[in-house]
């Protein structure tokens, strides 16, 4: 339904481990976006990437690498994660333009991820 | 003051009810705000773009308010189906996008 699909839905990890969430839009667009949502807390924007370029990057810890090798796919991999990491993952796509900004963005239904 | 500030609520209203959010942002040169649906556990999605002059979708209206900084969201002869959180998103130009940190509603029968 929704245009843009986010694997895996949930994932339980310890602390040393190394994951990846997957992030892929049918919808044409070219702009893609990582955010972060914590219980109680908006939403965080991790990453913007347009036309395959990383155009934002919002003072997110190396422990979280994003990887996007064509405007179809957006990866995050994840390594060494504290247990505040835990949160709801989403992906959102939009179309590109000079304003960026102005584009309605539309989300996939996000990994919920618990580091242990 | 936050970028971007909404009452959490919840606003717990009867079905039929009218129900109103505001929501203010700091940053005068904002351009282009939304206002986004999030169901319990799923993603947000658009529930509607908020224009200078206005806008209606049935039982929902937006308005926007820039000389008090501020746009709202209307809710008529609320439905329980309406139950969600409502998340008002504002992205000055060339500038990240903002998302508050939501109005809870629960539409009572």
């Amino acid at each position: 339904e929704t245009g843009v699909t986010q694997t895996p839905r949930h994932l339980v990890m310890g602390m040393t481990n190394k994951k990846s969430l997957k992030c892929e839009q049918h919808l044409g667009h070219n702009a893609m976006y990582w955010y972060k949502q914590s219980a109680k807390k908006p939403l965080e924007l991790m990453f913007v990437y347009n036309f395959k370029e990383q155009t934002e990057n919002n003072s997110v810890p190396s422990r979280f690498s994003p990887e996007c090798p064509n405007s179809s796919h957006l990866f995050l991999h994840l390594h060494t994660l504290q247990p505040e990491d835990s949160a709801l993952y989403l992906c959102a796509s939009s179309q590109a333009t000079t304003t960026l900004n102005q584009e309605t963005q539309y989300f996939g239904p996000g990994t919920r991820l618990l580091v242990l | 003051r936050k970028e971007v500030e909404q009452d959490p609520g919840p606003f717990n209203v009867p079905e039929g009810a009218t129900v109103a959010f505001n929501c203010t942002y700091s940053n005068s040169a904002s351009q282009s705000f939304f206002w986004y649906r999030q169901d319990c556990r799923k993603e947000p999605k658009l529930l509607m773009s908020v224009y200078s002059s206005g806008n209606e979708d049935g039982r929902f209206t937006a308005q926007l308010n820039r000389a008090s900084q501020y746009i709202s969201l209307l809710i008529r002869d609320s439905k329980l189906s309406d139950s969600a959180t409502y998340l008002c998103v504002v992205a000055p130009p060339y500038q990240k996008v903002t998302f508050g940190t939501g109005t809870k509603l629960q539409v009572i029968p």
